[in-house]
């Protein structure tokens, strides 16, 4: 069965500098990758998603995430993070005609 | 043009109660999702509706079950609640099928069982 791992659980950056946050799935082959956002008290937004083609995808909000099937990782990225960006995130994989499956998530404390 | 509605937005139920939760997609979206989400077991899937059909179901006891109508609204229900019930229940609508392309999520249904 497939699995997202996101190793950090909580990461705390200061505003202006940039960000990185891990992602690792388990699948045979190349799933469908997500990288979703929840703020407090929202629903999940989606920033950007990669089925195939260019490994480097850009997503809204000035993110995006690069796909490195070596690592079998997706991994999101911002130059400089905003106090707006404090939220969790949540990274997410699809594999044939398998279920949506999502990592633990990462939260996201920006500090001024 | 309106977003993905759930209601109720909070609840608080008793063990042994039964709740319906009730999702509104955004219009022209045929595929309805829905999710727990608990801080100890992150978001998990509990079943996509598409065109009035269950298409997919997650590894959920028989109490959780769900329907889908004509108009693509869709409604959850969980029978005899126990306290491991309480949880945020997400729904996502997409245009087609939920394993594809993008989704939608609603604001939730956040479920309190005492």
């Amino acid at each position: 069965a497939q699995s997202v791992t996101q190793p950090d659980i909580h990461i705390t950056v200061s505003e202006g500098a940039s960000l990185e946050l891990r992602c690792n799935y388990s699948y045979g082959a190349t799933p469908y990758l997500f990288w979703y956002v929840q703020s407090p008290g929202q629903g999940l937004q989606l920033l950007l998603k990669y089925f195939s083609g260019d490994t480097l995808v850009q997503g809204i909000k000035g993110f995006e995430a690069e796909f490195k099937r070596s690592q079998s990782s997706f991994n999101l990225r911002k130059p400089s993070v905003h106090w707006s960006d404090a939220a969790e995130y949540f990274c997410a994989s699809q594999g044939g005609s398998e279920k949506l499956v999502f990592g633990k998530g990462t939260k996201l404390t920006v500090n001024p | 043009k309106a977003g993905v509605t759930q209601t109720p937005r909070y609840l608080i139920k008793t063990r042994g109660q039964q709740v319906t939760l009730s999702c509104s997609p955004i219009s022209g979206h045929r595929s309805v999702s829905w999710y727990q989400q608990t801080p100890g077991q992150g978001l998990q899937f509990l079943f996509e509706y598409f065109s009035e059909t269950q298409r997919n179901k997650g590894n959920f006891p028989g109490r959780f079950s769900g329907r889908q109508f004509s108009n693509s609204r869709s409604e959850m229900n969980v029978s005899t609640l126990e306290l491991g019930d309480s949880a945020l229940y997400l729904c996502a609508s997409s245009l087609l099928t939920a394993f594809t392309g993008e989704l939608f999520f609603g604001e939730g249904s956040r479920l309190t069982v005492l």
